[in-house]
């Protein structure tokens, strides 16, 4: 059974703060997403990884990085969190092939910044 | 610029009867569309999905048809059950191993 994990389900963190979210597969995909959710605005794609140490910027990658060390995990940073980046995040993964195929994702990480 | 759109932020409809949830896009080199079902507090999970070169595909309740022409596709379920009701997002990529593009998505709810 495929299976794309984040790290936690809730997050409470402080204005300011260096904040991750980690997200691991175990389906030996090369590509992995980072979406977040917001209310009336759908899934927002803010990073994307075709390969270790490859990372490519989506539709909305202000204040973000990510990180992707190993093939399985790719990690979401919030430099400097602020109250706007309190939101759902979303980890998904897919096969990496020219003809397409779905994404699975994680359960989310619903991150509250106060 | 929107390039998926999904224009009614909700719908409700009654048990039994038939659910239909649209999805227009704008983006020409789409050629592969995808419904995805969320509960809250949940990640979204894949339901059916369409190639350009088709204009139905149908598992069990869910059919989607696509009209490319129009650029517009619709997913039916039929018959509608209160565990139907979700979130659910539409989502459009082109070929070359591009990532999803989302739609707003369309709360559905099924009242028994």
């Amino acid at each position: 059974d495929v299976k794309v994990t984040q790290s936690s389900r809730y997050l409470v963190k402080r204005t300011g703060e260096k904040v991750f979210l980690e997200c691991v597969q175990d389906m030996d995909h090369e590509n992995m997403f980072w979406y977040r959710q917001d209310p009336g605005l759908g899934l927002r794609l803010i990073y994307f990884s075709y390969d270790v140490k490859m990372k490519e910027k989506g539709d909305i990658p202000e204040g973000y990085s990510v990180s992707r060390e190993k093939k399985e995990r790719f990690s979401l940073i919030l430099e400097s969190a602020s109250t706007n980046q309190t939101s759902m995040y979303l980890c998904a993964s897919s096969l990496f092939t020219e003809v397409n195929t779905e994404a699975f994702f994680g359960q989310g990480t619903r991150l509250t910044v106060v | 610029d929107q390039q998926v759109k999904q224009n009614s932020p909700s719908l409700s409809v009654q048990e039994g009867r038939i659910s239909i949830l649209n999805c227009d896009y704008t983006n020409s080199m789409f050629d592969y569309f995808l419904w995805y079902k969320k509960y809250p507090a949940e990640g979204p999970t894949f339901l059916i999905s369409i190639s350009s070169i088709k204009d139905k595909n149908e598992d069990g309740r869910f059919t989607v048809f696509l009209n490319k022409s129009a650029k517009h596709l619709s997913l039916h379920i039929v018959p509608s059950q209160p565990g139907d009701s979700a979130v659910y997002f539409c989502a459009a990529s082109s070929s070359g191993n591009t990532p999803l593009v989302f739609g707003k998505g369309t709360r559905l709810s099924v009242i028994a």
